[in-house]
């Protein structure tokens, strides 16, 4: 199984809401990673969770904020965006570390988020 | 720090011809290269992952190549189809970290009938 499972799928909030986006994996990975990616533009790294720690953030605002409760889950909480953080949210996850395996990084199908 | 090109931005191709999809990387330190397809408002799907210490991956229909002290990798698609048609995109890991992943801008390709 290379399954990365997100939800919602699609996702209409105002910008007073707060709600969060999640992503499970059941491969055994212990990295996990969001991404954000606007229309015609490649993914943008925003987080990676390593072994359950935060290991990079990519100087994204407060108004994001990720969690990574267990190894095979990561949330994303949204609270107070703003229009032109419409995107979609794709998660990823891989093996944990150099020298542990490929690396190969499998994505979910992403949630579409808008915010109005 | 690490940058990622690809080029052609967009591509269409009789149904049929060979598709040759290349991606350039700056930083040659690289832990591996992978190549994923992406569908209109859908997720990344995987294609081919090349180790830094490989030359090439194939698998079906898909060839990737890897000179990394050239900084370059080429995707080929053999006797494209329709169901080809779609955004592929490269990315390469960074080889100390290992957990940053930086992609390419994408190739959009159509395959026409």
């Amino acid at each position: 199984d290379t399954e990365v499972t997100q939800t919602p799928k699609h996702l209409v909030m105002g910008m007073t809401n707060k709600k969060s986006l999640k992503c499970e994996q059941h491969m055994g990975h212990r990295a996990m990673y969001w991404y954000k990616q606007k229309a015609k533009k490649p993914p943008e790294l925003m987080f990676v969770y390593s072994y359950e720690k935060l290991s990079i953030n990519e100087s994204v605002p407060s108004r994001f904020s990720p969690e990574c409760p267990n190894s095979s889950l990561l949330n994303l909480h949204l609270h107070a965006l703003q229009p032109e953080d419409s995107a979609l949210y794709l998660c990823a996850s891989s093996q944990g570390k150099v020298g542990l395996g490929f690396l190969e990084a499998f994505f979910g199908q992403g949630t579409r988020l808008t915010v109005v | 720090k690490q940058e990622v090109t690809q080029i052609p931005a967009a591509l269409s191709v009789p149904e049929g011809e060979n598709l040759v999809l290349n991606c350039s990387f700056t930083d040659s330190a690289i832990y591996n290269l992978q190549w994923f397809r992406q569908d209109p408002g859908k997720g990344l799907t995987s294609l081919l992952l090349i180790q830094s210490s490989q030359r090439e991956q194939t698998s079906g229909r898909l060839n990737a190549s890897l000179d990394k002290s050239s900084g370059r990798s080429t995707l080929y698609i053999a006797a494209s189809q329709p169901g080809d048609s779609a955004t592929y995109l490269c990315a390469v890991r960074r080889g100390a970290a290992g957990n940053k992943l930086t992609f390419g801008g994408g190739t959009r390709v159509l395959v026409k009938p």
